[in-house]
């Protein structure tokens, strides 16, 4: 059972670099979730989508764009990195409404 | 803003002993609450759900809720060494946002 996967694992960008990263998930979840965790921040809110086609902002959107390209995925892009991005991104999903959230293993992303 | 304040620093107890967690949250329509683990280096992992106010217990771990104080707790009895870990409490608006505290560092000492 692979629940949540993203990809990669490690990033090293350089500042101006643009990426994306991949979230998909295998449990039929409506809604899906990309976090940002920061030594002493806890997980802050990047981007969620409440269902296929909707996407709306968390706490800390500017920077990031997101695309829920279909029920099982939904990417978070970096179009220009800034060291200030330099963090652990956690996607997460869920079946919606009031439900928990099931997370997958992170991508630790460096920006230098 | 919708907050979520997990306020006491890292808590050490003997192994054996009781850890208790509180948090507490600002939105009054929050709906669902939430205990998530941490181990340092991995992702978070759900340990408990709680919905409505009283105690749920599951194992050695139990959520209680007071929705009036609005305030969430997770008391972790005959704590291991396995339990050592950040703890962090998670709350859902009803609206498909979920917002998390910072988190408790939690240390059992053998």
């Amino acid at each position: 059972n692979a629940g949540v996967t993203q990809t990669p694992k490690f990033q090293v960008l350089k500042t101006g670099q643009s990426m994306t990263l991949q979230c998909a998930q295998d449990m039929n979840h409506n809604s899906m979730y990309w976090y940002r965790q920061d030594p002493g921040m806890g997980l802050r809110l990047i981007y969620y989508s409440a269902s296929e086609g909707t996407t709306d902002k968390g706490e800390v959107p500017n920077g990031y764009n997101v695309s829920r390209l279909n029920k099982r995925e939904f990417s978070l892009r970096l179009e220009s990195a800034a060291p200030s991005q330099t963090s652990v991104y956690f996607c997460a999903s869920s079946s919606g409404g009031i439900a928990e959230a099931f997370f997958g293993q992170g991508t630790r992303l460096t920006v230098v | 803003q919708k907050e979520v304040e997990q306020n006491s620093g890292p808590l050490s107890v003997p192994e054996g002993a009781i850890a208790s967690l509180n948090c507490t949250y600002s939105d009054r329509v929050s709906q669902s609450f939430f205990w998530y683990r941490q181990y340092s280096g991995k992702s978070p992992e759900l340990i408990m759900s709680i919905y409505s106010n009283g105690d749920k217990e599951d194992g050695r771990f139990t959520a209680q809720l007071n929705k009036a104080s609005q305030y969430v707790s997770l008391l972790i009895r005959d704590s291991q060494p396995s339990d050592s870990a950040t703890y962090l409490c998670a709350v859902n608006d009803g609206n498909n946002r979920l917002a998390f505290g910072k988190g408790n560092q939690v240390v059992v000492i053998p």
